[in-house]
């Protein structure tokens, strides 16, 4: 099974509208980080925002936060106001076991290609 | 306060050939993660380095091999060039300990002909 699904391989968003990119996850473990990254054209990827699964409030950083439903294992991104600037590809990743520091890797979802529209 | 920093940017090799990828680590971190990312894929965990010792491996052949100096730089080998090699080749950096968040260089473009 995926780890991690990004079930929007692209997505359009009007100028200073809010956007939501899904994330979907699966693991067994208690302890575990979720990360959502920004990759530009460039190539080089950006990190945006880190939700710890045993954080009980939603992170928050500028005009990005995260929705996290531990529940339904889900962790969206919200975009607040797009600019121009913020299309990019979208990638949502998990590290697992962070309490123990057994698991080192990011796992990736496949992406989800965001346009921002004038 | 100087990112990861990636060389070359841009490398065309031939099949069965070797390549050499370097990464710089950003100031004060201590852990360097190599990862493979083809076009259209997120990308894919090849190798940590920690301490100068590979601290985790994923699914990626003896081919891929690596190496972590004193200063905490890192560099990517990879031995008899694949056509299937032809990616974008992810170095990033972190601190050891805690959620240990990875921050991303700009990446090398690998081309095997």
């Amino acid at each position: 099974a995926q780890k991690i699904t990004q079930t929007q391989p692209g997505m359009f968003v009007q100028e200073k509208e809010a956007v939501t990119l899904d994330c979907t996850y699966d693991t067994s473990d208690q302890s575990y980080g979720l990360f959502w990254y920004k990759q530009p054209s460039s190539g080089e990827m950006i990190f945006l925002i880190y939700q710890g699964s045993y954080d009980e409030q939603n992170a928050t950083e500028g005009r990005y936060s995260l929705n996290f439903q531990k529940a339904r294992k889900s962790a969206n991104l919200v975009i607040s106001a797009s600019q121009l600037g913020d299309s990019a590809m979208y990638f949502c990743a998990m590290r697992e076991s962070i309490s123990s520091g057994s698991a080192r890797q990011l796992t990736f979802g496949s992406g989800t290609q965001l346009t921002v529209l004038p | 306060d100087a990112g990861v920093t990636q060389s070359p940017t841009h490398l065309i090799k031939t099949r069965g050939q070797q390549v050499t990828l370097r990464c710089s680590p950003k100031s004060g971190h201590d852990t360097v993660s190599w990862y493979q990312q083809a076009l259209g894929q997120g990308p894919q965990f090849i190798f940590q380095y920690y301490e100068e010792e590979e601290r985790q491996r994923g699914n990626f052949p003896d081919r891929f091999s690596g190496h972590q100096f004193p200063n905490y730089s890192s560099e990517l080998n990879v031995n008899a060039l694949l056509l299937g090699d032809s990616a974008l080749y992810l170095c990033a950096s972190s601190i050891a300990g805690g959620r240990e968040t990875q921050y991303f260089g700009p990446g090398t473009r690998l081309l095997v002909l």
